[in-house]
């Protein structure tokens, strides 16, 4: 298993610019969540999807869309990219359904620069 | 939504035991405490988890108080390679909205 993978792991975009990050897991996992970190920061929520076709806002979903059209893929959707995006996104999954421990699994982060 | 309170940084010996508490006044009944670690800017690592009994894993120990409002992470025998950023989080909004707070940076020395 490839766990959760997430791409790209760098970009720069220049301010107004739009960008999906791709996210997938490959364990059936039927929950999903966008984080973004700040550097020196703690991690915030942006959106989370519990299933296929539902997703909810999180901490701090301004400026980012997503969708669920699959259990494998979350994408984030940047629109008219900002500075204050500048940040490394994390893409995470669980399935506390099953009963597993809700053990959140991480992917390696997407680093993003908006100049 | 049950939030979490931690000490913003604490420094430990190497092997001794780091005592990291969390306080977690308005948790539901139902609802886990999780403990994760951020070494440098890698994602989060799962340490454990508990609901009301003690815990114990290879990595660590987790001690939750009777009246649940509070919790400690203990690493019984610290080294420099467990320097990291520690997160307690109890799961919110249902059991699914997933936050993280500032965290406790922990320093282990030599």
């Amino acid at each position: 298993n490839a766990g959760v993978t997430q791409t790209p792991k760098f970009r720069i975009l220049k301010i107004g610019q739009s960008m999906t990050l791709q996210c997938a897991q490959d364990m059936n996992h039927n929950y999903m969540y966008w984080y973004r970190q700040d550097p020196g920061m703690g991690l915030k929520l942006i959106y989370y999807s519990v299933g296929a076709g539902i997703t909810d806002k999180g901490e701090v979903p301004n400026g980012y869309n997503v969708s669920r059209s699959t259990t494998e893929d979350f994408p984030l959707r940047l629109e008219l990219a900002a500075p204050s995006q500048t940040s490394v996104y994390f893409c995470a999954s669980t399935d506390r359904d099953r009963g597993h421990t809700g053990e959140l699994f991480f992917g390696e982060g997407s680093r993003l620069t908006v100049l | 939504d049950a939030k979490t309170t931690q000490p913003p940084s604490m420094d430990c010996a190497e092997g001794r035991a780091a005592n990291l508490p969390c306080n977690h006044s308005t948790i539901s009944g139902n609802e886990y405490v999780y403990w994760y670690r951020q070494i440098h800017s890698q994602g989060p690592q799962y340490i454990i988890h508990g609901l009301k009994n003690n815990e114990t894993n290879e990595m660590a120990s987790l001690i939750i108080t009777e009246d649940r409002k509070s919790s400690t992470l203990i690493l019984p025998h610290a080294t420099l390679r467990d320097t990291a950023v520690y997160y307690c989080i109890v799961l919110t909004g249902g059991g699914n909205k997933l936050t993280f707070g500032t965290g406790t940076q922990l320093k282990v020395e030599l």
